[in-house]
């Protein structure tokens, strides 16, 4: 079962700009996290943001979540090419396994 | 440097035959994962334990079978009874259940 929902599914902008991705989800969370995955290699995780907290930043990147809306959004800022790969949304419910979203693939040009 | 290992990273078999995946982790995670992901699609989960000697079906167990003997290590057995067995598939490990996942790179099944 699929829980998060990424829109748009593909993104292409130019190195320098803001990209935006947007996650939705159907149940209740504990937490939602955002992992990258370059092509053909394994997801990294990126962060992690609790039912309890409505934005969290870590470098370039800014999450936020709406538990009322049930959806997120991951914005990176300042793009760069080597920020080009595929970004998953993942929800946790307690001891769960996470349920991935089907991804929002990003083209980042120079 | 602790992680996630997983061999081997390309695979060929012909049709019929069972095949393993090895996953080993130096982490010390007492959950272990194993997703499926097609072309342009998210991960789909197979079979997950949390414990050692314990393991439970995911969304699309049919055809698949684990083992978890030792903490380290969570091989999986894609089997003949798989109707569509060509995937990537990725391992992943966690302190405990729905906290952040670290995952292997991955092993590329091809089944002709």
């Amino acid at each position: 079962s699929q829980q998060g929902e990424e829109d748009p599914q593909a993104l292409s902008i130019q190195e320098g700009e803001n990209a935006t991705m947007n996650c939705s989800y159907k149940t209740s969370i504990n937490n939602l996290q955002w992992y990258r995955q370059n092509s053909g290699r394994g997801l990294v995780h990126l962060i992690l943001i609790r039912s309890n907290e409505r934005e969290k930043h870590s470098g370039r990147l800014r999450v936020t979540l709406d538990t009322s809306k049930k959806s997120s959004s991951l914005l990176i800022t300042a793009s760069r090419a080597a920020d080009t790969a595929s970004y998953f949304c993942a929800t946790g419910s307690g001891n769960t396994p996470l349920v991935f979203g089907k991804g929002t693939r990003l083209s980042v040009i120079a | 440097d602790g992680g996630i290992t997983q061999s081997p990273k390309y695979l060929f078999r012909k049709e019929g035959q069972n095949v393993t995946l090895s996953c080993e982790q130096n982490l010390n995670h007492d959950a272990m994962y194993w997703y499926r992901q097609d072309p342009g699609q998210g991960l789909r989960l197979i079979y997950y334990s949390q414990i050692v000697n314990d393991f439970q079906k995911g969304d699309i167990a049919e055809g698949y079978s684990v083992s978890r003997e030792k903490k380290e290590s969570f091989p999986l057995t894609v089997t003949s009874a798989q109707k569509n067995p060509t995937a990537f598939y990725l391992c992943a490990s966690s302190m405990i259940g729905g906290e952040p996942l670290h995952f292997g790179n991955g092993t590329r099944l091809t089944v002709t």
